[in-house]
């Protein structure tokens, strides 16, 4: 079965740079969670969308944004990029045509290291 | 808003020893409960689930039970491999018909020897 895909998957940046990172949904899923993990903590809910307007929004710095686009993939980009957001950043995706709890379903991450 | 605590870790088994992970979380209304995994360098697979009240959620030989009375949702394993060894994360996210954004805990990491 077609998975979550998120590009790149790892990203070397210097301070003060810019990222932009990339999450296709399975397919038919109309909702895209972007989430933040640091070294040995949890994920932390960063921003939502569904039907490409933002649904919810948690601890995401200002100087990041994202947007979901019509065939419904999302991109997360930062901007001014400081060394405390080294992490690794998931995308996942849920249907709520699909009904039930929209269970989201996770990609692999993307790993961003800044210098 | 909702939060989960998991107990700590790391766990470390002998193969074919029992596990138990604890996990309990408060939020308001009926939430849904998850376990999710994170095998090493990789993302997060969902394990298991349970959207009501004693449901129990079951998968690859590890079950949890929705316990509200008690507010928890631990995981167990009868049976642990080497390929279990891993990081386990407790997550509650909305209930019902509601859609948002899930809440973990801080995760347990579990080594299993052979």
């Amino acid at each position: 079965a077609a998975g979550v895909i998120q590009s790149p998957r790892h990203l070397i940046k210097e301070k003060r740079e810019t990222a932009t990172l990339k999450c296709y949904p399975i397919p038919r899923h109309d909702t895209v969670y972007w989430y933040q993990q640091g070294p040995g903590q949890d994920p932390q809910f960063l921003i939502s969308f569904y039907e490409k307007m933002q649904s919810d929004k948690g601890s995401i710095p200002d100087r990041f944004s994202a947007q979901q686009f019509s065939d419904y993939h999302s991109e997360l980009n930062m901007s001014s990029l400081e060394l405390g957001d080294s992490a690794l950043y998931f995308c996942a995706s849920s249907s709520r045509l699909a009904g039930g709890i929209g269970t989201q379903y996770f990609g692999p991450g993307t790993r961003l290291l800044v210098l | 808003g909702n939060s989960v605590t998991q107990m700590e870790g790391p766990v470390t088994l002998s193969e074919e020893a029992f596990l138990t992970i604890n996990c309990t979380y408060t939020a308001t209304g009926y939430p849904s409960l998850f376990w999710y995994v994170q095998y090493p360098g990789e993302g997060l697979q969902l394990l298991l689930k349970a959207t009501k009240a004693d449901d129990k959620g079951s998968n690859k030989g590890f079950e949890a039970t929705y316990r509200k009375e008690t507010t928890s949702f631990h995981l167990e394993k009868g049976s642990v491999q080497v390929s279990d060894s891993a990081v386990y994360f407790c997550a509650v996210g909305p209930g019902g018909t509601s859609y948002g954004k899930l809440t973990f805990g801080q995760g347990t990491i579990l080594t299993v020897h052979p």
